[in-house]
């Protein structure tokens, strides 16, 4: 079974262009979170999918960032227009349906490295 | 302040010794789960302990949990040179719906094994 997968696995990019990463989650599972850890931080929370919906978007740093999941499958993180303190690596997550009495773990993509010059 | 700290933020042991590496937390929590990250590659899932548990075994990993102390241990005994990485606890809030929510990480420990 394939794993977590993500595109581009790293992206250089000058501040105030576009940039959309793609994660890609295990078959089946339709919790999808993304992550993100800036140099020296801690990872952080982004949001999270069940299936196409929003769950929660609590870690979202601002509105220069747009995640969709159409038809619930891959998703996509777009930063727009990206700043200096974007930079940092993406992960994606994924996860079966669970509840509290059977809480799953995540399963981790490789991350993309974004650069923003 | 962060939830999940991880003590020490480095260890450096000889290959055969044990590590131990330390979590505390500050929100009560469903659950508390450790992951490894070796340099440049995703976090692996390691072990996952609910909040009713006190103490969980997988192979070479013992992971304890003290719920009113809000901190947690990873013990890894007969260390190996392939133990090297970061290593990183994440929590699940108390208050999510159904263990699913997004994880809350420390920054983590980075554990070198000299052969």
């Amino acid at each position: 079974e394939a794993g977590v997968t993500q595109f581009p696995s790293h992206s250089v990019i000058e501040k105030g262009q576009t940039v959309t990463l793609r994660c890609d989650p295990i078959s089946g599972h339709d919790n999808l979170y993304w992550y993100r850890r800036v140099m020296g931080k801690e990872i952080k929370f982004l949001l999270h999918f069940v299936k196409e919906s929003k769950q929660d978007e609590s870690g979202m740093p601002n509105n220069r960032f747009l995640a969709e999941r159409t038809g619930g499958t891959y998703s996509t993180l777009k930063v727009q227009p990206a700043e200096l303190e974007d930079s940092g690596v993406y992960f994606c997550a994924s996860s079966p349906t669970s509840g509290w009495a059977r809480p799953y773990e995540q399963y981790f993509g490789p991350g993309t490295r974004l650069t923003v010059t | 302040s962060q939830q999940g700290e991880e003590d020490p933020q480095a260890l450096s042991i000889q290959e055969g010794e044990n590590a131990t590496m330390n979590c505390s937390y500050k929100t009560s929590i469903n659950n508390l789960q450790w992951y490894r990250q070796n340099s440049g590659r995703g976090l692996v899932h390691l072990i996952l302990i609910r909040s009713n548990e006190r103490e969980k075994h997988s192979g070479r990993l013992r992971v304890t949990l003290d719920t009113s102390k809000k901190s947690s241990s990873l013990l890894i005994t007969a260390s190996r040179a392939a133990d090297t990485a970061s290593y990183f606890c994440a929590t699940v809030s108390l208050d999510s719906g159904g263990g699913a929510d997004g994880l809350t990480f420390g920054k983590g420990t980075h554990l070198i094994i000299q052969p």
